[in-house]
């Protein structure tokens, strides 16, 4: 059974420039959640979709927006990016409230 | 209060000892709880849920679940070099808000062999 797959693994992007991130959950998942880790601090939610519907989003700017697809694959997208959004990017797939989530590889995006 | 506190590492053992991780989390209504691993420079991986007070164990692994107390617990028993990584608690909030899982910032082992 295939895992959660985040594409691209890597990213360097400029200031001001703005970036599309990807995920494919495991099959039959149907919950995808984004997450922020940087060393400072730590894991911080993003959101989370299920069904194409957004159902939480955590304290981040405008510039942070996401979505999903009818296959439940996921996209997020930073828009106007600052030198403060290097991160590693995280998605993570279940089936739904309550149930186990599983990671994937995750995205390191460097802004220069 | 943060959402989810874990007991500050870093956290040395030897080797074949018990590793002892511990969480705390305040929402009240939270009513699933997970802890991953996380080795330097990958992603978090799973390697236990719990979801009813007592005690669950899985190989090396026992998680504790305290729900009065709010409080969940990781023990490593016959630690490995192998077992040295993060370990990030996780909190599933409760029925009535939305979703969100909340990580606590993590606790480092290290094994010393």
């Amino acid at each position: 059974k295939a895992g959660v797959t985040q594409t691209p693994r890597y990213l360097i992007k400029t200031r001001g420039q703005q970036v599309t991130l990807s995920c494919s959950p495991i099959s039959g998942h149907r919950s995808v959640s984004w997450y922020q880790q940087t060393p400072g601090q730590g894991l911080q939610f993003l959101f989370e979709y299920f069904s194409e519907t957004q159902r939480n989003k955590g304290n981040f700017p405008g510039r942070f927006s996401g979505r999903q697809f009818s296959n439940s694959r996921s996209e997020m997208n930073v828009s106007t990016l600052e030198l403060g959004d290097s991160a590693l990017y995280l998605c993570a797939s279940s089936l739904g409230r309550n149930t186990e989530a599983f990671f994937g590889q995750g995205t390191r995006l460097t802004v220069v | 209060q943060k959402e989810v506190e874990q007991n500050s590492g870093p956290l040395s053992v030897p080797e074949g000892a018990i590793a002892s991780l511990n969480c705390t989390y305040s929402d009240r209504g939270s009513q699933s709880f997970f802890w991953y691993r996380q080795y330097s420079g990958k992603s978090p991986e799973l390697i236990m849920s719990i979801y009813s007070n007592g005690d669950k164990e899985d190989g090396r692994f026992t998680a504790q679940l305290n729900k009065a107390s709010q409080y969940v617990s990781l023990l490593i028993r016959d630690s490995q070099p192998s077992d040295s990584a993060t370990y990030l608690c996780a909190v599933n909030n409760g029925p009535n808000v939305d979703y969100k899982l909340s990580f606590g910032a993590g606790t480092t082992v290290t094994v010393r062999a």
